[in-house]
C-alpha cells in the first residue's frame, strides 16, 4: 500500500523563477489538501480538492500560487515569480472516501522543501 | 483565525519515562488528530478523536478529546529513543456539516529522549 508521494523532495530556485510541485495521493483517496510549513511552525492550510474540483483556498494562497488536479488523481502546485518568503516545506495530504468520521483522517506525503535564494 | 496552543514547547526526558502534552483552543473543534513529524519528513498520523470525552490508545500512546471540545491531551508511556520527534495536535471544525476538514495545527512539542 503506497502512501502519498511528492516530487521533487527538494527544490532550490532563484527569486523570480517559477516552480511546480507534484503530489500523488493514496490511490482511491478523492480528497487532496496542500499545506505549507515554515521552520518551527505547524503546517498551514493552503487549498483543498475533492476529485478535480478546488473547493477551498486559503488567503495564504496569493495570486502567484495556483493548484490543479486535472483528472482527480495527482495534483500540481505552481508558484510564479518566487519570493524569498515562499521558502518553506510544501506538504500534500489525502483522505479516504469512507463513511463518517474516518474521512477526516489526513495522510501526509514527505513534502517538498523549497529554498528561494 | 483559529489558534491552537500546544504545550510544552519542548521536553527532555529519560528513556522509560512517561510523557504528557496538551493542546488548547479558544474555539470548539469536532475532531482532534495527533501527528508525529521527523526532521525533513511529513507528519505521520498517530491518533484520531471524534467525540468529546473520547479516550483512544495506539500502543504506548493514549489521547483524549476534552469534554469542552476545546482541548486534547496526548500521553506516551515508557518512552523509547525512537519517540524523538515533533508532536503536533490538529483540530478540525466542520461548520455546516461539510464532509471534509482543513486542519488547524498547534506549534508542536519537540520531544527529546535520552537513553
Amino acid at each position: 500500500d503506497t502512501g502519498v508521494s511528492q516530487d521533487p523532495r527538494h527544490k532550490i530556485t532563484k527569486r523570480g523563477q517559477n516552480v511546480t510541485f507534484r503530489c500523488d495521493p493514496i490511490s482511491e483517496h478523492n480528497r487532496l489538501y496542500w499545506y505549507r510549513q515554515t521552520l518551527g511552525q505547524g503546517p498551514e492550510f493552503l487549498t483543498y480538492f475533492q476529485n478535480e474540483a478546488q473547493l477551498e483556498k486559503s488567503r495564504l494562497l496569493s495570486d502567484r500560487f495556483s493548484a490543479e488536479r486535472p483528472k482527480g488523481s495527482f495534483s500540481t502546485l505552481e508558484i510564479q515569480r518566487t519570493e524569498q518568503g515562499d521558502s518553506a516545506m510544501y506538504l500534500c495530504a489525502s483522505s479516504p472516501v469512507v463513511q463518517h468520521p474516518t474521512f477526516y483522517q489526513q495522510y501526509f506525503g514527505p513534502g517538498t522543501r523549497l529554498t528561494v535564494t | 483565525g483559529q489558534q491552537l496552543n500546544q504545550s510544552p514547547q519542548s521536553m527532555f526526558i529519560q528513556e522509560g519515562e512517561d510523557v504528557s502534552m496538551n493542546c488548547t483552543s479558544s474555539s470548539i473543534f469536532n475532531t482532534w488528530l495527533w501527528y508525529k513529524q521527523d526532521p525533513g519528513e511529513g507528519p505521520v498520523l498517530l491518533i484520531a478523536l471524534y467525540k468529546a470525552g473520547e479516550l483512544t490508545s495506539n500502543g504506548r500512546l493514549t489521547a483524549q478529546f476534552g469534554i469542552t471540545r476545546k482541548d486534547s491531551f496526548l500521553n506516551i508511556s515508557a518512552s523509547i529513543p525512537s519517540d524523538v520527534g515533533i508532536y503536533f495536535c490538529a483540530g478540525i471544525n466542520t461548520p455546516g456539516g461539510t464532509s471534509y476538514g482543513k486542519l488547524t495545527f498547534g506549534q508542536g512539542t519537540i520531544l527529546t529522549v535520552h537513553p
